[in-house]
C-alpha cells in the first residue's frame, strides 16, 4: 500500500493567522482526494471530497487545492480561530475504491 | 439524526477475553466499514462491507471477524484480544464505496477506546 504522508505533523498557529498544510499521495490510479477534521473526543468530519485536478473547494475560511499529476494537496485556513484546533486528516482513494489515510496534521491555535 | 452510533465507548479487557464492539448507522448506508487508529499512524482498515451479506478483509482483518447480517449494523468481534489490538476504533459508513452517485465521504461513529491488558 503506497503511502500518503501529511506535513507537518503538527502546528503551533496564533490566532488571526493563516495557515496551510500538505498531504501528499501516490499519482498513479487518483480517484478521489478526502479531507477530514478530528476534534478531541469527536467523530471525524468531511471537509472536501475532491476528484479533479486543479479542484479547488472552499467552506467558509478553510479552503483546498488539489493536483493530481504531481500527488498533493494544499488545505489553507484563513485567519485561525481557536475552533479551527483539530488534526486534519486526508485519505487518498484509488481506482480499487479504498482510502489510505495519512497520519494527519495536528493544528493547535494559541489564543 | 444519530447518524454512526457505536458502543460501548471504552473498554478495559484481559488478554484472551473476547468482546463485540457495536456499530449502527440509521442513514441507510450500503457501505461499513472498521478502522483501527494508533498513535502516529493514518486510520487503518480492518474489515468492511459493500451491503448486508457481505463483508470483506481490509489491510489489517487479523484477530477480528465482522458481520453484516442487516444493513443497519455491523458489528467487530475480537475472538481472544491481544494487548497488540490496544487502539482508538472508528466505524465510518458512507452512501457507497465507489461514490460514483454520491461524494463518497465517510460518516463516523464517535470512536470506541479498547485497552488490552
Amino acid at each position: 500500500i503506497l503511502n500518503v504522508e501529511q506535513s507537518p505533523q503538527s502546528l503551533h498557529v496564533q490566532e488571526g493567522d493563516s495557515t496551510n498544510f500538505t498531504c501528499s499521495f501516490p499519482s498513479s490510479n487518483f480517484y478521489a482526494l478526502h479531507w477530514y477534521r478530528w476534534e478531541t473526543a469527536k467523530s471525524p468530519e468531511a471537509l472536501f471530497v475532491m476528484t479533479l485536478n486543479g479542484d479547488e473547494k472552499k467552506k467558509g475560511r478553510i479552503s483546498a487545492t488539489l493536483n493530481t499529476k504531481e500527488g498533493y494537496s494544499y488545505l489553507y485556513i484563513k485567519g485561525s480561530q481557536p475552533e479551527d484546533s483539530a488534526t486534519y486528516l486526508c485519505a487518498h482513494k484509488d481506482s480499487n475504491y479504498q482510502l489510505i489515510w495519512g497520519a494527519g496534521t495536528k493544528l493547535i491555535i494559541k489564543p | 439524526n444519530a447518524g454512526v452510533t457505536q458502543t460501548p465507548k471504552f473498554q478495559v479487557l484481559k488478554t484472551g477475553q473476547s468482546m463485540t464492539l457495536q456499530c449502527a448507522q440509521d442513514m441507510n448506508h450500503e457501505y461499513m466499514s472498521w478502522y483501527r487508529q494508533d498513535p502516529g499512524m493514518g486510520l487503518r482498515l480492518i474489515h468492511y462491507s459493500v451491503g448486508a451479506g457481505i463483508t470483506d478483509q481490509g489491510e489489517v482483518p487479523n484477530g477480528y471477524n465482522v458481520s453484516r447480517s442487516t444493513t443497519e449494523d455491523f458489528p467487530l468481534r475480537l475472538l481472544s484480544a491481544a494487548p497488540s489490538q490496544t487502539s482508538v476504533y472508528f466505524c465510518a459508513s458512507s452512501y457507497s464505496r465507489a461514490g460514483i452517485t454520491k461524494t463518497g465521504e465517510l460518516f463516523f461513529g464517535e470512536g470506541s477506546r479498547l485497552t488490552v491488558l
